[in-house]
């Protein structure tokens, strides 16, 4: 799987949007980008997932640029419970496949 | 809405101890998964498991670790000797056979303390 870099921290306005960066740019073309998130103490939860179109779900967007090197997650109204650690997973979208979390960016969002 | 629920929430185990962490993934998920996160540190793949079978396995995943489907609704970890560096929180998952490629979905997670 092809490896992301994601800044460590980041801080938001309660009620402004979130734009969580991600570098993909070793990307293959049959892998996709994952979102997952954690919020303190608590298991990984799925976002959303994406190839190379933009994609939208009741939780978030995702934004991929066109040559795929890199994406964001845009949390668009965010609330203090979005306070949690993002994950972006580049992987082969098998359903058998291993997620590998790196260190993902701590999100902070504060009123 | 379906969630992977986990029992229990904390366990408590003296060293050399045997400990079985329990697992009911969604009901229609086929695919199922365990990791564990040693606390401040990243979230790691244990063991993949579909068809009654071992899919993949990390090297974490070592003689003292078992998985097992039971019945048609949980699905298991059993450490049979545990040390003190298995104190973890152990996360189940899973995902459904579908071609849309959803995400895994996780249960909240089993606290293991190894004394």
């Amino acid at each position: 799987d092809a490896k992301t870099t994601q800044p460590p921290s980041m801080d938001c306005a309660e009620g402004r949007a979130a734009n969580l960066p991600c570098n993909h740019s070793t990307i293959s073309g049959n892998e996709y980008v994952y979102w997952y998130r954690q919020i303190h103490s608590q298991g990984p939860q799925y976002i959303i997932h994406g190839l190379k179109n933009n994609e939208t779900n009741e939780m978030a967007s995702l934004i991929i640029t066109e040559d795929r090197k890199s994406s964001t997650l845009i949390l668009p109204h965010a609330t203090l419970r979005d306070t949690a650690v993002y994950y972006c997973i580049v992987r082969v979208k098998e359903y058998r496949n291993k997620l590998v979390f790196g260190a993902g960016t701590i999100l902070r969002v504060k009123s | 809405e379906p969630e992977v629920t986990q029992t229990p929430s904390h366990q408590v185990t003296q060293m050399g101890q045997e400990v079985i962490l329990r697992c009911v993934p969604i009901s229609n998920h086929l695919y199922f998964y365990w990791y564990r996160q040693i606390l401040g540190q990243k979230v790691e793949f244990l063991v993949s498991f579909y068809n009654n079978e071992i899919s993949e396995k990390s090297e974490i995943f070592d003689d003292q670790f078992s998985v097992e489907r039971p019945d048609g609704s949980n699905f298991t970890l059993k450490i049979r000797s545990t040390k003190l560096e298995d104190s973890a929180m152990y996360f189940c998952a899973s995902s459904a056979l579908t071609s849309g490629g959803e995400g895994q979905y996780f249960g909240a997670g089993t606290r293991l303390s190894v004394l």
